[in-house]
């Protein structure tokens, strides 16, 4: 299947900067991407979806200021986490999938978030 | 409404079959799907169904769908100690611009010798 690679794997950071995670594909052309954050022994929750060149698509919940994602490209997508809060530390994963309404997404393997 | 459950744990023998259950809310879902994740990693494709199939076999998983009741279940045969990880359905909702994932609670699967 095709590689989605997510940057970095894990991050630690103070409380009140800001974090950027970093999503390619690798292999194929990522016309929309989606971004998703797990809490321990939870699901995933689905913060944001985005096509290439549009603003992202935020689910119900999620803040777009605090959340900045950004698909300026068809391989690379960024979420930055702005002004972290301990209450940020997740597990965020990022998707890709080559077509808005593909069959199949593939999963970047995840970047864990500590604010400290 | 888009809460897809799971049952949250099931403990099963090597060797034995494993069944994992799935029930989702929108009838308009266009595909459903399995995945897998392994602690501390990202999420693996296992299969999907179509929304007007009934069942699908990939070697050793059996896919089956009861679109009436909005009920996925897994099947793993001869479930192997490898297969110890968190499965998740999922299912493609159709939004504005994009099919959308939302994925169920998840299930822990044990497998023990």
């Amino acid at each position: 299947g095709a590689v989605v690679s997510q940057h970095p794997s894990w991050v630690i950071c103070k409380s009140g900067t800001s974090v950027k995670i970093e999503c390619r594909s690798l292999d194929f052309q990522a016309t929309t991407m989606f971004w998703y954050r797990q809490f321990p022994k939870q699901s995933l929750m689905l913060m944001a979806t985005s096509n290439e060149g549009s603003k992202a698509t935020y689910e119900q919940g999620v803040e777009k200021d605090k959340f900045l994602i950004n698909h300026a490209s068809l391989t690379l997508s960024t979420l930055t986490v702005t002004s972290a809060h301990p209450e940020d530390s997740s597990f965020y994963i990022c998707s890709a999938r080559d077509h808005p309404r593909g069959t199949e997404a593939f999963f970047g393997q995840g970047t864990r978030l500590t604010v400290v | 409404g888009e809460d897809v459950e799971q049952s949250l744990f099931l403990s099963v023998r090597e060797g034995d079959s494993s069944v994992i259950n799935c029930t989702y809310t929108d009838s308009s879902s266009t595909y459903l799907y399995w995945y897998k994740q392994e602690p501390g990693a990202g999420l693996q494709l296992l299969t999907y169904i179509f929304s007007n199939m009934d069942m699908k076999q990939d070697q050793r998983l059996t896919v089956l769908l009861n679109k009436k009741d909005k009920h996925l279940s897994l099947r793993i045969a001869d479930t192997q100690t490898g297969d110890s990880a968190i499965y998740f359905c999922a299912e493609s909702l159709r939004a504005v611009d994009t099919d959308k994932l939302i994925f169920g609670t998840g299930t822990r699967l044990q497998v023990f010798p």
